[in-house]
């Protein structure tokens, strides 16, 4: 059965902490990783897809890399604005589109 | 450029109503999907199109039904309510199935 594992629960940052999420995975054939970040009472909004291990994707202070087992979303200097919760999906090869899996969030906060 | 649509943005039923979640793109996706986000449960897929008049299950399909008339709308309806189906709901469109936009989602309470 296909896993998605996202770490921390939760995590606090002073503003300009620099800090990493990790959404770990099990799946019979990875077809593409996705980050989404989602603002309390929205919809989740599409972040990065990464497709093979050793890609990175990045877009201001958010850098995403995925491995063979894992994925980290690594957030440099965070500002307040970040807040939110970050979600990571996964979807499988021999899946029909918008069959996703996704974990269960870490949800960040980041203090002035 | 609306995006994907949902409503209602709340609503309250009784046990055993009906009713039909409305969800509509106008961004032309083949692909559209509904999910629901529970605490601690992540957001689970309930039912999936990949085109008009081509529907499938996701992981928790029991209660919902789904059709796909057209490219733009794609209703999700809860035949008899239960307690149990209180949930956020997103309805969720894509092209070529890869990156999803998704709607401001609905709060749905059973009691």
């Amino acid at each position: 059965e296909d896993q998605v594992t996202q770490s921390p629960e939760a995590l606090r940052l002073q503003e300009g902490e620099s800090s990493s999420l990790n959404c770990s995975y099990t799946v019979s054939g990875l077809r593409g990783l996705f980050w989404y970040r989602q603002d309390p009472g929205k919809g989740p909004e599409f972040l990065f897809t990464l497709y093979s291990a050793g890609e990175e994707k990045e877009k201001e202070r958010l850098k995403a890399t995925l491995t063979k087992k894992e994925s980290f979303l690594h957030i440099t200097a965070p500002k307040p604005e970040d807040s939110a919760t970050y979600l990571c999906a996964v979807q499988v090869k021999e899946t029909s589109g918008s069959r996703l899996t996704f974990g269960e969030g870490t949800q960040l906060t980041v203090n002035p | 450029n609306a995006g994907v649509t949902q409503t209602p943005k709340f609503q309250v039923l009784k046990t055993g109503q009906s009713m039909t979640l409305q969800c509509a793109q106008d961004m032309n996706h083949e692909y559209m999907s509904w999910y629901r986000q529970d605490p601690g449960m992540g957001l689970r897929l309930i039912h999936y199109s990949v085109g008009a008049g081509i529907t499938d299950q996701g992981e928790v399909p029991n209660g919902y039904n789904v059709s796909r008339s057209t490219t733009e709308d794609f209703p999700l309806r809860l035949l008899s309510a239960a307690p149990s189906q209180t949930s956020v709901y997103f309805c969720a469109s894509s092209y070529g199935g890869l990156k999803l936009f998704f709607g401001s989602g609905t709060q749905l309470s059973v009691l």
